[in-house]
């Protein structure tokens, strides 16, 4: 069965203190996906990977970065966390890139940042 | 600006019934659509998709309509039963990694 985890299910940091969520993919996929959840606005892309050690810009990366050493793990990494990222991080992984557009989504990790 | 827009929060729909979720999209190069079916406390799980090439997809119960020179989709659903209560996404894709979702309509199917 296709899983993705994640590190925590919930999890509270204080400003300014640097925060990692980590997703495990079993899949063997190639693509990974950081995506953020709010009321009203969805599901928005924060970084994507394509490959161990790429990585590429989504729709709102600023104050994030991530991390692909290897094929299964893909972190995100808070700089300096904001309260203005409290929110549902979501990661999700596709694969191979010819039938790529099916995603396979974690459980999610609400952070909040007091 | 968001490029895909579901415009209902939320339905209700008597058992038996059709659910109807509608979607509108601004980017003409999207080239697939999906749809994406999340409970609480899960991640969403796929649900049905259809390319761009394409009017309609159909799986079981499930049925999406996509109209391009409308730029709209939608995704029926016949019969609607009270499991299918869940919060709908909508999201559409090109270049296979740049993939933009809607905001969910809240799915409610009354027993």
């Amino acid at each position: 069965d296709v899983k993705v985890t994640q590190s925590s299910r919930y999890l509270v940091k204080r400003t300014g203190e640097k925060v990692f969520l980590e997703c495990v993919q079993d899949m063997d996929h190639e693509n990974m996906f950081w995506y953020r959840q709010d009321p009203g606005l969805g599901l928005r892309l924060i970084y994507f990977s394509y490959d161990v050690k790429m990585k590429e810009k989504g729709d709102i990366p600023e104050g994030y970065s991530v991390s692909r050493e290897k094929k299964e793990r893909f972190s995100l990494i808070l700089e300096s966390a904001s309260t203005n990222q409290t929110s549902m991080y979501l990661c999700a992984s596709s694969g191979p890139v010819l039938n790529s557009y099916e995603q396979y989504f974690g459980p999610g990790t609400r952070l909040t940042v007091t | 600006d968001q490029q895909v827009k579901q415009n209902s929060p939320s339905l209700s729909v008597q058992e038996g019934r059709i659910s109807i979720l509608n979607c509108d999209y601004t980017n003409s190069m999207f080239d697939y659509f999906l749809w994406y079916k999340k409970y609480p406390a899960e991640g969403p799980t796929f649900l049905i998709s259809i390319s761009s090439i394409k009017d309609k997809n159909e799986d079981g119960r499930f049925t999406v309509f996509l109209n391009k020179s409308a730029k709209h989709l939608s995704l029926h659903i016949v019969p609607s039963q009270p499991g299918d209560s869940a919060v709908y996404f909508c999201a559409a894709v090109y270049n296979f990694n740049k993939f933009y979702f809607g905001s969910g309509t809240k799915l409610n199917v009354k027993p």
